[in-house]
């Protein structure tokens, strides 16, 4: 079975700065997505970036970038120029390839990273 | 607006008491899935549903049901709820194929049993 390891419970940046969040997986496909996900205090699951596995470059949305290393099994979230609005729960999540038409397809999450901006 | 709706947005019940959470998507997806979140686990699948009277259990489906009548809808069923299905409950809707692949989350439903 996959699974999602995010090993900093916690991360603090100062505004304006720059963080990176780590994740890594574990995984025997060679095909496969690769999710960030934020989470405000609303609790409202927001998407912030997609990684298919079959690219090689990575990923990027404005201020958020993926250094996706896939002989590694890592992908980690890069948010720069951090500003206050980037403060929440942070998800990496995996889903397998879907083989079939009935197939789940099921996000693996890890535990999380909290994110604090310091002003 | 593309969007999956979640009702009630909290709920506080009894133990043995049946309940039901709504979820229902305007997007015409046909995977739908309902996770549960709980502090330091991330979160974790209860059920999925790939189509139309299609659904099948995921990683936690202890003591929940789930039924897919209608496309849109996929309603979360707890028929005697427990304290420990006090959780964050998310209902998720996903488009399978295209450039722009992703889920869509609900807005989350808070649920304690007391």
């Amino acid at each position: 079975a996959q699974t999602v390891t995010q090993s900093q419970p916690e991360m603090s940046v100062q505004e304006a700065e720059t963080v990176t969040l780590s994740c890594t997986y574990d995984t025997s496909e060679s095909d496969y997505y690769l999710f960030w996900y934020k989470q405000p205090p609303s609790r409202q699951m927001i998407l912030v970036i997609r990684q298919e596995a079959y690219k090689q470059q990575n990923a990027t949305e404005n201020r958020f970038s993926v250094n996706f290393q896939k002989a590694a099994k890592s992908f980690s979230l890069k948010i720069s120029d951090s500003q206050l609005g980037d403060a929440a729960m942070y998800f990496c999540a995996y889903r397998s390839p879907v083989t079939s038409l009935f197939g789940n397809e099921k996000l693996t999450f890890g535990t999380g990273t909290r994110l604090t901006i310091i002003p | 607006e593309a969007q999956v709706t979640q009702n009630p947005r909290y709920l506080i019940t009894v133990t043995g008491k049946k309940l039901t959470v709504t979820c229902s998507q305007n997007m015409n997806h046909e995977y739908m899935s309902w996770y549960r979140q709980d502090p330091g686990l991330g979160l974790r699948q209860i059920y999925y549903s790939m189509n139309v009277e299609v659904t099948d259990k995921g990683d936690v489906p202890e003591g929940y049901k789930v039924s897919r009548k209608e496309k849109r809808n996929f309603p979360l069923i707890l028929e005697s709820p427990s304290p420990n299905q006090t959780s964050l409950y998310f209902c998720a809707s996903s488009s399978r194929t295209g450039e722009n692949y992703g889920y869509t989350f609900g807005s989350g439903t808070r649920l304690t049993v007391v």
